[in-house]
Formats: structure tokens, C-alpha cells, sequence
């Protein structure tokens, strides 16, 4: 069975870091793309950055340049997201996606992180 | 990377189709065939119904189907069931391996 779990999220405070990390399982991890997806409370989906296959090609939604880092180590089927100069808008459910076809195909059940003082 | 436009809501009796809309530009949509659309209801992850403007994923009834026009793509709901009632958002390649996802679209099965 393919799953996707996330881990990590919680409060913090504006200013600070947290580590997301999305655990994989049921597929061969290496051979896809990877993102991450966030969700504000009670808005709609903003894609938030992607990682290739080997880690070695990433980009990001232009609010998070800079302070966000995404990576990935394909041993232990993990995700990563790092977040430093963490703001209140960046308050938001994470979801760890499989990016395939042009599409996010496989999605996780999200964790939540709050930014709030 | 500006958001695409979706109408806030839309709504169906069950039996009935209904379409709804997702514009985007010249540098998303009209030039990439990657819009896809999501089905999300309260509390859960979202679910991939339509890639490749058209192509629907295994296990997505054909009641669902895709389409676009120009910098618009249109996801079509026919034969709308009491399930449907949910949350739907485009998405689009934008390039330079950068994505985008419209406003989202409130279904309401009257």
C-alpha cells in the first residue's frame, strides 16, 4: 500500500524554524518528484516547492525563496522540509505529495503548523 | 506565480451537469497541457480527478471529465450524485518547474 506520512508540525514562533519530514512507503521513492503542498485554514491549496529525483534540482513558490529548503534522502525513503524565519502566514496544514504526469498524485494527510506568539 | 480564477461556487441538482472554470494566462494554461483538478471534502486530503487537461487517474468515475480552451480549462461534472458536494481546485505548470493552483470552487448538490 502506498502511504505518505508527515510528521513535525506544531507552534512556533514567528521567527522560528521547524522541520517537516514526510516518511514514504509502498512505492519505489528514488523514481519520483516530490512536493509540497500547504493549505491555510479555510483557504485553498498553494503548491509550495518541488524536489527532482536526485535531490540535485528544487524550486519554490516565490513567499517561501529564501527561507524554505526542500530536500530528500532517497536510503531512507524521507522528505524534508526545512522552514527558518517561520511568519504567521506560513501558518498552514503541509501535505507531502508524489508529483507524476504533470499531476500531485499521491497525497499525505497533511500536518499542521501553527506560527503564532 | 498569481493564483488561477475559479468561481467561489457552484451548485447542481443531483442528475443535472455542471461546469466550472479555471482561468489562468498565456504563461500557464494557455501554453501548458499540465491542468489538473482536485476533489477535496471537509477534513481530508485532496484527490486527483483529471491530469493532463483531460486524463482521468484509475477509479475516477467518467462522470468527471476535462477540458480546455484558450488560457481556460473547465472541469465537467455529469450525472452529479449527493458524494460530489465538495471542494474542487485546479492546477496548472506555470514553468520553470513552478505550479500553481486556482481559488478552489465550493459543489453544492442542491
Amino acid at each position: 500500500e502506498v502511504q505518505l506520512v508527515e510528521s513535525g508540525g506544531g507552534l512556533v514562533q514567528p521567527g522560528g524554524s521547524l522541520r517537516l519530514s514526510c516518511a514514504v512507503s509502498g512505492f519505489t521513492f528514488s523514481n519520483y518528484y516530490m512536493n509540497w503542498v500547504r493549505q491555510a485554514p479555510g483557504k485553498g491549496l498553494e503548491w509550495v516547492a518541488i524536489i527532482n529525483q536526485d535531490g540535485s534540482e528544487t524550486q519554490y513558490v516565490d513567499s517561501v525563496k529564501g527561507r524554505f529548503s526542500v530536500s530528500r534522502d532517497n536510503a531512507k525513503n524521507s522528505l524534508y522540509l526545512q522552514m527558518n524565519s517561520l511568519r504567521a502566514e506560513d501558518t498552514a496544514v503541509y501535505y507531502c505529495v508524489r508529483g507524476e504526469s504533470g499531476a500531485f498524485v499521491i497525497w499525505g494527510q497533511g500536518t499542521k503548523v501553527t506560527v503564532s506568539s | 506565480q498569481s493564483a488561477l480564477t475559479q468561481p467561489p461556487s457552484a451548485s447542481g441538482s443531483p442528475g443535472q451537469s455542471v461546469t466550472i472554470s479555471c482561468t489562468g494566462t498565456s504563461s500557464d494554461i494557455g501554453v501548458y497541457n499540465y491542468v489538473s483538478w482536485y476533489q477535496q471534502h471537509p477534513g481530508k486530503a485532496p484527490k486527483l480527478m483529471i491530469y493532463e487537461v483531460t486524463k482521468r487517474p484509475s477509479g475516477v468515475p467518467d462522470r468527471f471529465s476535462g477540458s480546455k480552451s484558450g488560457n481556460t480549462a473547465s472541469l465537467t461534472v455529469s450525472g452529479l450524485q449527493a458524494e460530489d458536494e465538495a471542494d474542487y481546485y485546479c492546477n496548472s505548470h506555470a514553468g520553470s518547474n513552478t505550479w500553481v493552483f486556482g481559488g478552489g470552487t465550493k459543489l453544492t448538490v442542491l
